[in-house]
């Protein structure tokens, strides 16, 4: 199974703060995933990420950015944290299986924006 | 219109019975996942599918690709078993490397 960590699990921050939520894989897997779960919604896709320095955006990104500098981590910046990112963040890996991809989640972060 | 719609969106079962839970999908698909979520808890995938049908345990899941539908079936359900249960599929031509959610169905089984 492929290791994945999320942190920080829980947090609490103020509007108009910069918060930046860490994903990290000790796989070295190519494809990583952001995505915010909230009810009636679903999870949808924030970014992207196919390998070191190559994002891109999903559904929902704006207010959002991501960098990946290292193979492991993939990083996500809310640059100035609202009220509508109280979420639930999940990331993902995704790995190549036989003709499609298997995927592994996080243990989500919980934030929350007051 | 969401590309992937579940029903039902709730199902209260008591222990013993079998649960379907159902997917519809309205385009060609290269996989569809099944996810397991308890209350408060991260995201577990339990089925991978481009065809037929698996199981695992007392789970199985079918796929009919002409009728673009899947169905998870839970067999002698037990308390445990509740969760929300999300379908998720990967468009074909595009990028196969990316999923989009059904919004999930909430399956509480009362003892």
């Amino acid at each position: 199974d492929a290791g994945i960590t999320q942190s920080p699990r829980h947090k609490v921050t103020e509007t108009g703060t910069p918060v930046t939520l860490r994903c990290h894989q000790t796989e070295n897997h190519r494809y990583m995933y952001w995505y915010r779960q909230d009810p009636g919604h679903g999870l949808r896709l924030i970014h992207y990420s196919y390998g070191v320095k190559d994002t891109d955006k999903g559904e929902v990104s704006d207010g959002y950015s991501v960098s990946r500098s290292k193979t492991e981590d993939f990083l996500l910046t809310l640059e100035s944290a609202t009220s509508s990112q109280t979420s639930v963040y999940f990331c993902a890996i995704s790995v190549r299986q036989g003709e499609a991809y298997g995927y592994t989640f996080g243990s989500g972060t919980r934030l929350t924006v007051v | 219109k969401n590309e992937v719609e579940q029903s039902p969106q709730n199902l209260t079962a008591q222990e013993g019975e079998f649960i379907t839970i159902n997917c519809s999908y309205s385009v060609g698909i290269s996989a569809l996942h099944w996810l397991q979520q308890h209350p408060g808890g991260g995201i577990v995938s339990l089925f991978m599918l481009s065809s037929g049908k698996k199981k695992h345990g007392r789970l199985i899941a079918t796929i009919n690709i002409q009728e673009k539908h899947s169905s998870l079936h839970i067999t002698a359900s037990h308390p445990r078993d509740s969760a929300v249960y999300i379908c998720a599929v990967v468009p074909s031509g595009g990028s196969n490397y990316k999923l989009t959610f059904g919004k999930g169905t909430l399956l509480t089984v009362n003892p």
